[in-house]
C-alpha cells in the first residue's frame, strides 16, 4: 500500500463551484500535511499546510485533516478559472527530511 | 522565492547515452532533492542531498546518480539512458529551518529515443 493515496481525476467542474480535494495516508505518525499546487508545465508551490486534525482557513481555501480515518482535504469556495492546475498532497515522515507526495489531482474550472 | 534553476530545461537523447541534469539554487539551503514526475505517478523521490557529498536514495534511484561537491549545486546523471526514464525531472531545495517547505525549480523535459 502506499504511504499516501489520491485520486489523480481529472476534476473539471464549473466556475463558482465549491471543491473537494482529497487525499488518505497509512502511516499515523505523520505530524503535518501539506497542499502544493502545480500550474501546466511548472515546478509545484506551496499552498497551505496544517499541523493537527481540524480545519485551517487562507482566503478561499480550506485545510482539513482528520487523523482518526487518516484523511486530509482541501476545499476551494468560490472556485475560479485561474485555479485550474494540479493539486498535491505532501506528507513528511517523522524524523526524515523528505516528503511523500500523493499523485495529484488535476482540476480544471471551467467559465 | 527561493532561486532555483535547472538546465537543460529541455533534452532529447538516445538509448544507452549519458545523461546529465544540473540543479543551482542560490538560498544556502542544505538539503536537495531530485523527484520524476510521470503521469498517474505524481512525484517520486529519486536522491536527495543532506549536505556536501552527502547524499541517499530515494524511491526510484536505480539507473541515476547524483553528485554534491558544492552548496548550491546537485547534479543527477543517468548513467545509460532508457526509454523509461523519459520524464520530467524536477529538482527542490529548502533550509533547516521551519517545515520543510520544498522550493522547486522550473523542471527539465528529458526525451529518450
Amino acid at each position: 500500500q502506499k504511504e499516501v493515496e489520491q485520486d489523480p481525476g481529472p476534476l473539471s467542474v464549473p466556475e463558482g463551484a465549491i471543491v473537494s480535494l482529497n487525499c488518505t495516508y497509512s502511516n499515523s505518525a505523520f505530524q503535518y500535511f501539506m497542499w502544493y499546487r502545480q500550474y501546466s508545465r511548472k515546478g509545484p508551490e506551496l499552498l497551505m499546510y496544517t499541523y493537527s486534525s481540524g480545519n485551517k482557513e487562507d482566503g478561499r481555501f480550506t485545510a482539513q485533516v482528520d487523523k482518526s480515518s487518516k484523511y486530509i482535504s482541501l476545499f476551494i469556495r468560490d472556485s475560479q478559472p485561474s485555479d485550474s492546475a494540479t493539486y498535491l498532497c505532501a506528507i513528511p515522515p517523522r524524523g526524515a527530511q523528505k516528503l511523500v507526495f500523493g499523485q495529484g489531482t488535476r482540476l480544471t474550472i471551467n467559465p | 522565492d527561493a532561486g532555483i534553476t535547472q538546465s537543460p530545461r529541455h533534452k532529447v537523447t538516445e538509448t544507452g547515452t549519458p545523461v546529465t541534469l544540473r540543479c543551482h539554487q542560490t538560498e544556502n539551503h542544505r538539503y536537495m532533492y531530485w523527484y520524476r514526475q510521470d503521469p498517474g505517478h505524481g512525484l517520486r523521490l529519486i536522491h536527495y542531498s543532506y549536505g556536501v557529498k552527502d547524499t541517499d536514495k530515494g524511491e526510484v534511484s536505480d539507473g541515476y546518480s547524483v553528485s554534491r561537491s558544492k552548496t548550491e549545486d546537485f547534479l543527477l546523471t543517468l548513467e545509460s539512458a532508457t526509454s523509461s526514464q523519459t520524464s520530467v525531472y524536477f529538482c527542490a531545495s529548502h533550509g533547516t529551518s521551519g517545515i520543510n517547505e520544498q522550493f522547486f525549480g522550473p523542471g527539465t523535459r528529458l526525451t529518450v529515443l
